[in-house]
């Protein structure tokens, strides 16, 4: 089955500088990659997502490339703020037909220092 | 969180006891997933349903049931609680639009369940 390895498990910037998180995956067939942001005592929330056929996708600060010859995938937030401080989830699924099964990533806990 | 409440927030019990959680939903999707999350592991899938009555099983499914009498409730139940059930829990729900089977996933706020 997929295996969705996530790194690093913690990161530290100063406000202003950029994070990156990374995965990989190891099931060719997948075609969803989604992110998702987790604050304290909140559910996980989706913040971007890319498809397969796209190599790149951007939000304002945020932005995540995928390289599907190699499995990987990253998160890439810029210009970051206190309030980017949260645990970031990647995800994986084979998106077709029935269901979206996700598998995550084991998480990343981003802390932006002021 | 998207018209999705979970019930109960918190819960302790005892080991060996029953215990149902519940997710309801306001959005009338058809798939609903049962997650639960502990540290190191991410959110792990228990199981999942993608309609009324119609369920499946998901990567930690044992130990656990689930129910879907309605589209919009979708309940988990522990049967006899066990200290390594101890843990976060979280429904997610979907749809899928004719253009493009939609994969987006949006979670609920959670509940933390202890068992003793």
């Amino acid at each position: 089955g997929e295996n969705v390895e996530q790194h690093p498990s913690t990161l530290s910037v100063q406000e202003g500088d950029s994070a990156v998180i990374k995965c990989t995956y190891s099931d060719s067939a997948s075609n969803y990659f989604p992110w998702y942001k987790q604050e304290l005592g909140k559910g996980p929330q989706l913040i971007i997502d890319i498809r397969s056929n796209v190599g790149e996708k951007k939000d304002q600060r945020i932005a995540v490339t995928l390289n599907k010859t190699a499995k990987h995938f990253s998160l890439h937030i810029t210009e970051t703020q206190p309030e980017d401080s949260a645990v970031y989830f990647c995800a994986a699924s084979m998106c077709s037909g029935n269901t979206g099964k996700l598998i995550f990533g084991q998480g990343t806990t981003l802390q932006v220092k002021p | 969180d998207a018209g999705i409440t979970q019930s109960p927030r918190h819960k302790v019990t005892e080991t060996g006891t029953p215990v149902t959680l519940r997710c309801h939903q306001t959005e009338n999707h058809r798939y609903m997933y049962w997650y639960r999350q502990d540290p190191g592991h991410g959110l792990r899938l228990i199981h999942y349903s993608y309609g009324v009555k119609d369920t499946d099983k998901g990567e930690v499914s044992d130990g656990y049931s689930v129910s879907r009498s309605k589209t919009e409730d979708f309940l988990l139940t522990l049967e006899s609680a066990t200290s390594s059930q101890t843990s976060v829990y979280f429904c997610a729900i979907s749809e899928e639009s004719l253009a493009a089977a939609l994969c987006e996933q949006f979670f609920g706020p959670g509940t933390r369940l202890t068992v003793l």
